[in-house]
């Protein structure tokens, strides 16, 4: 089946520090793939997307993302993480290119001041 | 620009009961989508309309959901009769047409606690 795994639930990384958010889906001829960002109380918010073309993209927030097609992977970068990016971030896959969206589970992210 | 509206925020119903969430699309996005977040999960797509008519609605419990768009523009939701497993947020989101990777703008949610 279709799948999006974040393998972790949660992470905890004290402000300043670096982040690494890691997404795998399970295969697709043309991913198209997202992360969104939830904060409480908040709707899902759009922080990046890859459709084409380069494959390290730039998002708001200072986020970046890299596709490897090789390893099936999407994971979500920040050099120095802000206590505001507390949140529960999504990968997610539309898989063949339709608006058909996959979620993984999320990955909750805590910043230590 | 306006984003994606939904009411309730939230709402407290026994089992048995029906309930009913409504959704106002962003202006001119023919798309709209209702998704089911459950507690610890990532959202999972419930329907979805182009314009007034149903696209997708596979992951649709019709026994007991049902979904309108008439019009082509707001939507809503119901549930008839609830069921405890249904406690979740239920997410409405829109975008500008069916084909091609088009971005999903996400509404606050309607989060619902079955009793």
């Amino acid at each position: 089946a279709q799948s999006v795994t974040q393998p972790d639930i949660h992470i905890t990384v004290s402000e300043g520090a670096s982040l690494e958010l890691r997404c795998n889906y399970s295969y697709g001829a043309t991913p198209y793939l997202f992360w969104y960002v939830q904060s409480p109380g908040q709707g899902l918010q759009l922080l990046l997307k890859y459709f084409s073309g380069d494959t390290l993209v730039q998002g708001i927030k200072g986020f970046e993302a890299e596709f490897k097609r090789s390893q099936s992977s999407f994971n979500l970068r920040k050099p120095s993480v802000h206590w505001s990016d507390a949140a529960e971030y999504f990968c997610v896959w539309a898989p063949g290119g339709y608006n058909k969206l996959i979620f993984g589970a999320g990955t909750r992210l805590a910043v230590h001041p | 620009e306006a984003g994606v509206a939904q009411s309730p925020r939230y709402k407290i119903i026994e089992k048995r009961q029906s309930v009913a969430f409504w959704c106002n699309p962003i202006s001119g996005h023919a798309t709209l989508y209702w998704y089911q977040q459950i507690l610890g999960q990532g959202p999972k797509l419930l329907i979805q309309f182009q314009n007034n008519g149903v696209v997708d609605d596979s992951q649709l419990p019709k026994d007991r959901f049902s979904a309108e768009r008439l019009k082509g523009v707001d939507s809503t939701l119901k549930i008839q009769p609830a069921k405890l497993e249904d406690s979740a947020v239920y997410l409405c989101a829109s975008s500008l047409a069916v084909s091609g990777p088009l971005t999903q703008y996400f509404g606050p949610g309607t989060r619902l606690l079955v009793l």
